[in-house]
């Protein structure tokens, strides 16, 4: 069974960098023909689409975060991870992984993580 | 870069009653791209439905999606206490719209 779970710092210091890694148990990010996305929650907001990753391809991010996201993939660890700079208090949220399904020419999220808050302050 | 517009914004309704929700697309987008998500407190959003008209594994056929061009719809045919949650729908496995909350009247 498919299984997402993300981890990282739940505090991160305005300016600094915030390093999210997402591990993938029952499937393989490095064989399997689907893509992997960050999404986030700000907290009384909506979901916020962060960006997606297709191993090995390349990565294609949501363009008000473009600027300051990178989206990688560790194929040995069966990972992957998201970098977002210069943060501010606008950067806390949940955060969530999520597997994006591309069978048959659909396009959907169908396997999430539970999600992981960041709270941005000194 | 698609945008999407859902409304309302809240909705305010008692178990029992049939709802329709909206999802407006800034330009013509394909029905394969279409997928809509119920997102509860402290879950993870769950997939109801893709390909903007089929529902995702496990979800009670109550739910249903149609739509083509630039307006989806979400429906519920009769609502259970536990479809209180905000709706999301999503565009080509990214954007998403801002959300529909459905509370209890």
């Amino acid at each position: 069974q498919l299984q997402l779970q993300e981890t990282g710092p739940g505090l991160v210091k305005p300016s600094e960098t915030l390093s999210l890694t997402c591990s993938v148990s029952g499937a393989s990010i490095g064989r399997d023909t689907y893509y992997w996305g960050w999404i986030r929650q700000p907290p009384g907001r909506g979901l916020e689409w962060i960006g997606n990753i297709y191993y090995p391809g390349s990565a294609s991010y949501n363009p008000s975060l473009e600027s300051r996201v990178t989206i990688s993939a560790d194929t040995s660890k069966n990972q992957f991870s998201l970098k977002l700079n210069s943060v501010t208090a606008a950067d806390t949220a949940v955060y969530y992984c999520a597997r994006r399904s591309v069978l048959h020419g659909y396009y959907y999220m169908d396997v999430w993580g539970k999600g992981t808050t960041v709270i941005v302050s000194s | 870069e698609i945008v999407l517009t859902q409304s309302p914004g809240t909705l305010s309704l008692s178990p029992g009653e049939r709802v329709t929700l909206s999802c407006r697309a800034s330009q013509r987008v394909g029905t394969s791209f279409i997928a809509w998500y119920q997102h509860k407190p402290g879950q993870a959003p769950r997939l109801l439905i893709f390909g903007a008209s089929t529902r995702a594994t496990g979800i009670p056929d109550r739910f249903s999606g149609s739509g083509s061009g630039t307006d989806f719809t979400l429906t519920i045919s009769r609502l259970e206490p536990e479809d209180f949650a905000v709706y999301y729908c999503q565009h080509y496995g990214s954007t998403f719209g801002q959300g529909t909350k459905l509370e209890i009247k």
